[in-house]
């Protein structure tokens, strides 16, 4: 199996959009549900949607006006937007593959601030 | 909603240590385990209540079913000092507990 990588920038402002991409080194997006997943610091996590090859997405019931999702099959990537953001947003975000029930393949994750 | 206990034990090598994992209404097997070190990425241990992933960790055993989850580490080990969070996928949203940090006593 591949590897993810986040990135995007590590500092939004406040009422922004947060925007982050992954990278998956493997040869498809096929197979997996990719997830974002987030952790303030210090806090638990927090699953935030799923997106997969062919583009279905479902996203955290609490976060739904927020969040949008993206898939670029072509590419291997997948994206996460997070619009109107504040402080309480500020967390480790990381991109996780999912199968078979288990968040299996984990991105190292990158911390986004956000401040103004 | 799962509700993990406790959110902290201080334990010694060689020690048992049990985490519990309660979820607010039945959820069959579906819920798995982890185990998050400082400054990365969670790893899945147990998957469906009590599917070890790595063999070689057979001292983990999770067990359950329905609300009540168990996560047993037998002869704690050096390695084994960390976060460990439960993580049910019965239904969306997909939630996680808050977390046990098993601490060097």
């Amino acid at each position: 199996q591949g590897q993810l990588q986040e990135s995007g920038p590590g500092l939004v402002k406040p009422s922004e959009t947060l925007s982050l991409k992954c990278t998956f080194s493997g040869n498809s997006l096929t197979n997996y549900y990719w997830s974002w997943i987030r952790q303030p610091p210090g806090k638990g996590l927090e699953w935030l949607g799923y997106i997969y090859a062919g583009g279905g997405s479902n996203y955290n019931p609490s976060l739904e006006s927020r969040v949008a999702m993206s898939i670029d099959e072509s590419q291997t990537q997948f994206s996460l937007s997070l619009s109107s953001v504040t402080a309480a947003d500020t967390a480790i975000y990381y991109c996780v593959g999912r199968l078979r029930g288990t968040f299996g393949l984990w991105g190292q994750g990158t911390l986004v601030i956000v401040s103004s | 909603q799962m509700t993990q206990s406790p959110s902290s034990l201080s334990a010694s090598v060689g020690d048992r240590v049990t985490i519990t994992c309660r979820a607010s209404q039945p959820i069959s097997i579906y819920l798995n385990w982890y185990q998050q070190k400082p400054g990365k990425a969670p790893k899945l241990l147990i998957s469906d209540a009590s599917n070890l992933q790595n063999r070689d960790l057979s001292r983990f055993i999770g067990s359950g079913f329905g609300t009540d989850f168990t996560l047993t580490i037998n002869n704690l080990q050096p390695e084994d000092f960390a976060t460990y969070f439960c993580q049910h996928h019965y239904e969306i949203p997909w939630t996680f507990g808050q977390g046990t940090r098993v601490e060097m006593k």
